[in-house]
């Protein structure tokens, strides 16, 4: 049981260039999020899912997209890398039907640098 | 609209000594509050959370957080620091009666807590 998986785990890019981050969870969960986290600031939510073939923006959206083709898989992608979108990239999923279990669990992470 | 607080940036204590890390929220509701734990170059770890019941929690690694409705506060404990406890803690929360089902989490700006040899 890997829990949360993400690929790669580095990666510098330069500015225009894309790229999809992927993420993967065999927790049978439904819900999938994708977060950016810089210092200062905390976790700051770009996307999620709630099921297969659904997506949604969080709270800083802009200059990415998400596709949730597979239940166990989550894609962040970015189609025109800019140095704004230099963080760490973090996947996090949960489920369950019951009261208390909203826990998410998270990846190790991408370190991104964009020149 | 939910929010969290983490107002110290940074916790200083010596091991051996208690440890409190601070956290206030904003919820229209009843909350579901959380905290985690990221060492350096890793993903965040869960620790503990509060439902519902027992004003007090306890977590993994001898850690405890105490909900205090009236002050709208959930502070993180642990009666005797390890160096090994030095890492960066983020507490967050969901308002219970949320509309929608994405069960989104806010999070805090993060304390790191250096225990001190």
């Amino acid at each position: 049981n890997a829990g949360v998986t993400q690929t790669p785990k580095f990666r510098v890019l330069k500015t225009g260039q894309s790229m999809t981050l992927l993420c993967a969870q065999d927790m049978n969960h439904e819900y999938m999020y994708w977060y950016r986290q810089d210092p200062g600031m905390g976790l700051r939510l770009i996307h999620y899912s709630v099921g297969e073939g659904t997506t949604a923006k969080g709270e800083v959206p802009d200059g990415y997209n998400v596709s949730r083709l597979k239940k166990q898989n989550f894609l962040l992608g970015l189609e025109s890398a800019a140095p704004s979108q230099t963080s760490v990239y973090f996947c996090a999923s949960t489920g369950g039907q019951g009261i208390g279990t909203d826990t998410q669990y998270f990846g190790p992470g991408t370190r991104l640098t964009v020149l | 609209a939910q929010s969290v607080a983490q107002p110290e940036d940074q916790v200083n204590v010596a091991e051996g000594n208690p440890l409190t890390v601070k956290c206030t929220y904003s919820v229209s509701g009843n909350p579901y509050l959380f905290w985690y734990v990221q060492y350096p170059n890793r993903g965040l770890q869960f620790l503990l959370k509060y439902i519902t019941g027992d004003n007090l929690v306890k977590g993994s690694y001898g850690f405890e957080a105490e909900f205090n409705k009236s002050q709208t506060s959930f502070h993180l404990k642990k009666p005797s620091a390890l160096v090994s406890d030095s890492a960066l803690y983020f507490c967050a929360v969901r308002d219970r009666g949320s509309s929608g089902s994405a069960r989104q989490l806010t999070f805090g700006s993060g304390t790191q807590l250096t225990v001190l040899p």
